[in-house]
């Protein structure tokens, strides 16, 4: 069973639409979190939650907001789609009481045109 | 959380031990050595990390020097499938107002040769 999955894999939208991606986790962490990977291979956090509470939020623009219905599961819903949105975003989950390691999903690749 | 530096590329035979070396001069008391990789168009994979003693598991090896402002990771006896990019991280476990924040750099693309 896939540890952290996201779901689409692939999507490609046309620039204004609204798109989600949704994330859930099977290994009972209490912490998720979306990265996003650009063009040029960077990593960079967006979103931390622990226990459904946003704990990291790395000045994303407010198009991007993420909802954590419960512990397993972190969805990110974007408005607005813009080219520069383009990127492959990944979702990830740990334990706080573990030692936090952090396990990643295998990305959602978003297009933007 | 602090810097890291890394050669941008190596490359290994198949079946010779690959040694990723990582520079973290800056590192506090408290902060950690990870390692991750990331294989061409798959998420990143944890492979190790460690404080101050030598670490090992399944997948590697992690050698940290004693005033900690080095780190090594071995892969034995790498083979093609290892071929990815190589990120050393340094980060609190836990706590703080890091918390959960992994700064990813460039890494070292490490190539895995017949």
């Amino acid at each position: 069973d896939t540890a952290v999955s996201q779901t689409p894999k692939y999507l490609v939208t046309q620039m204004g639409n609204d798109k989600s991606i949704k994330c859930e986790q099977n290994l009972g962490h209490d912490t998720m979190y979306w990265y996003k990977q650009d063009s040029k291979k960077f990593l960079k956090i967006m979103f931390s939650y622990n226990n459904k509470e946003l704990i990291i939020n790395e000045t994303v623009p407010n198009r991007f907001s993420p909802k954590s219905p419960d512990k397993a599961h972190l969805n990110l819903h974007i408005n607005s789609l813009e080219l520069g949105d383009s990127a492959v975003y990944f979702c990830a989950s740990s334990q706080k009481s573990s030692g936090n390691t952090i396990y990643f999903g295998e990305g959602s690749w978003l297009t933007v045109v | 959380d602090a810097k890291t530096t890394q050669p941008t590329s190596m490359d290994c035979a198949e079946g010779r031990a690959a040694n990723l070396p990582c520079n973290h001069s800056t590192i506090s008391g408290n902060e950690y050595v990870y390692w991750y990789r990331q294989i061409h168009s798959q998420g990143p994979q944890y492979i190790i990390h460690g404080l101050k003693n030598n670490e090992t598991n399944e997948m590697a090896s992690l050698i940290i020097t004693e005033d900690r402002k080095s780190s090594t990771l071995i892969l034995p006896h790498a083979t093609l499938r290892d071929t990815a990019v190589y990120y050393c991280i340094v980060r609190v476990a836990a706590g703080g107002t890091s918390y959960g924040k992994l700064t990813f750099g460039q890494g070292t693309i490490l190539t895995v040769h017949p």
